[in-house]
């Protein structure tokens, strides 16, 4: 079955304490992302990468890095959250012709 | 920002057709139109997508004009289920999410 797995699903933190999302996906996809979610702003891409060690800015990279040293692992890092990340974020796996969306991972920085 | 325009708020009766529409004025020659929805916080779910030519699969139809200007997503017999919030995007290489269309289906 096609998945995208990210974890942890709710993660509350303070801030400042490091922090990485994994994502994961089982369909040897090139394309991945990470998209935020917040009330009013709809969905926002952080970063993308369209392969292994090819990554690129979205529309919101600020606060976050990414790595792509496989194909089928994506993180999404917080070196230092701030409550401005508290957010719902998405990992997406996938071309835009059928991107595969993780069920969501739900941070609170306090 | 997202490039299209669409209602932020639509009711379907059970059983009935709802109809999405949207404009993608701005549309570019190569950019396809592709519809997702979210169901209560959870990630978006691919529906649909097309480029000229209207489109039919099992979860929808796609008709878009013939300009291109704009297009209609078509659920042919709503459910209950199908309550969610409905995205149009055009694009060609990355999936810009504006507000959507927030699908409301009742009994």
């Amino acid at each position: 079955e096609a998945q995208v797995t990210q974890n942890p699903r709710y993660l509350i933190t303070v801030t400042g304490k490091k922090l990485t999302v994994t994502c994961s996906q089982n369909m040897n996809h090139e394309y991945m992302s990470w998209y935020r979610q917040d009330p009013g702003l709809g969905l926002r891409q952080i970063y993308y990468s369209m392969n292994v060690e090819v990554t690129d800015k979205g529309d919101v990279p600020e606060g976050y890095k990414v790595s792509r040293k496989e194909k089928r692992n994506f993180p999404l890092i917080l070196e230092s959250p701030s409550p401005n990340q508290t957010s719902l974020y998405f990992c997406a796996s996938g071309p835009d012709t059928e991107a595969f969306f993780g069920q969501g991972t739900r941070l609170t920085v306090v | 920002d997202a490039k299209t325009t669409q209602p932020p708020s639509m009711d379907c009766a059970e059983g009935r057709a709802a109809n999405l529409p949207c404009n993608h004025s701005t549309i570019s020659g190569n950019e396809y139109v592709y519809w997702y929805r979210q169901i209560h916080s959870q990630g978006p779910q691919y529906i649909i997508h097309g480029l000229k030519n209207n489109e039919t699969n099992e979860m929808a139809s796609l008709i878009i004009t013939e300009d291109r200007k704009s297009s209609t997503l078509i659920l042919p017999h709503a459910t209950l289920r199908d309550t969610a919030v409905y995205y149009c995007i055009d694009g060609y290489s990355t999936l810009t999410f504006g507000k959507g269309t927030m699908l409301l289906v009742s009994p």
